[in-house]
């Protein structure tokens, strides 16, 4: 059974700090990890696919670093502004599907 | 918008009734998935259709629960006698077959969000 795990549940952010949070996926048969930003009320949407032990991607003030050996990836984000409070999911697709964690839920304090 | 979408966003039912949802894909996209969200957790694999072929269910999907994609293009997931348990988040997503499949990216519509009284 494949496991994805984030932590932590949740983080509370005051406005203008930088934060990290952390998806931990099983580290054999890698293919890719998918970071997803859900807002609530908004579809899922998707920050970035991760595909290369090593990998760093960035859009703006959210990055990501992947690897696969040990298998986890870190989600950062740079000087936090209120329009970054949401959930954010990591997936590890298994086939057709994707498997799911449960999400770091970010709130930033203004 | 060409997104995912998905009716109606909110559904408040009592316990033993039938309901469906709809979900449209975007319109070149082969692929279509079904996830339930319940609090706390991240979304769970309901079903997927490749165009109008359902080609997997998960056990979460009891007998009271039945998707359709007739024509390959909208779905519908239909929950009959309606349990508390049912109440959820149930996300549709599609995807294309070429292009992102080796990585299976997904698109999401915004979900509707049920409440079984």
């Amino acid at each position: 059974i494949l496991n994805v795990e984030q932590s932590p549940q949740s983080l509370h952010v005051q406005e203008g700090d930088s934060t990290n949070f952390t998806c931990s996926f099983p580290s054999s048969n890698f293919y890719a990890l998918h970071w997803y930003r859900w807002e609530t009320a908004k579809s899922p949407e998707a920050l970035f696919v991760m595909t290369l032990n090593g990998d760093e991607k960035k859009k703006g003030r959210i990055s990501a670093t992947l690897n696969t050996k040990e298998g986890y990836s870190y989600l950062y984000i740079k000087g936090s502004q209120p329009e970054d409070s949401a959930t954010y999911l990591c997936a590890f697709p298994s086939n057709y599907q994707l498997i799911w964690g449960a999400g770091t839920k970010l709130i930033i304090k203004p | 918008d060409t997104g995912v979408s998905q009716n109606p966003r909110h559904k408040i039912t009592k316990r033993g009734q039938n309901v469906t949802f709809r979900c449209d894909p975007i319109s070149e996209h082969n692929r279509l998935y079904w996830y339930r969200q319940t609090l706390g957790q991240g979304p769970e694999f309901l079903t997927y259709f490749q165009n109008e072929a359902q080609l997997e269910k998960s056990r979460l999907l009891s007998d009271r629960f039945s998707a359709e994609r007739p024509k390959g293009s909208f779905s519908t997931l239909e929950i009959q006698r309606t349990e508390q348990g049912d109440s959820a988040m149930y996300l549709c997503a599609s995807s294309p077959t070429w292009g992102g499949t080796k990585y299976n990216e997904q698109f999401f519509g915004p979900g509707t969000r049920l409440t079984v009284l």
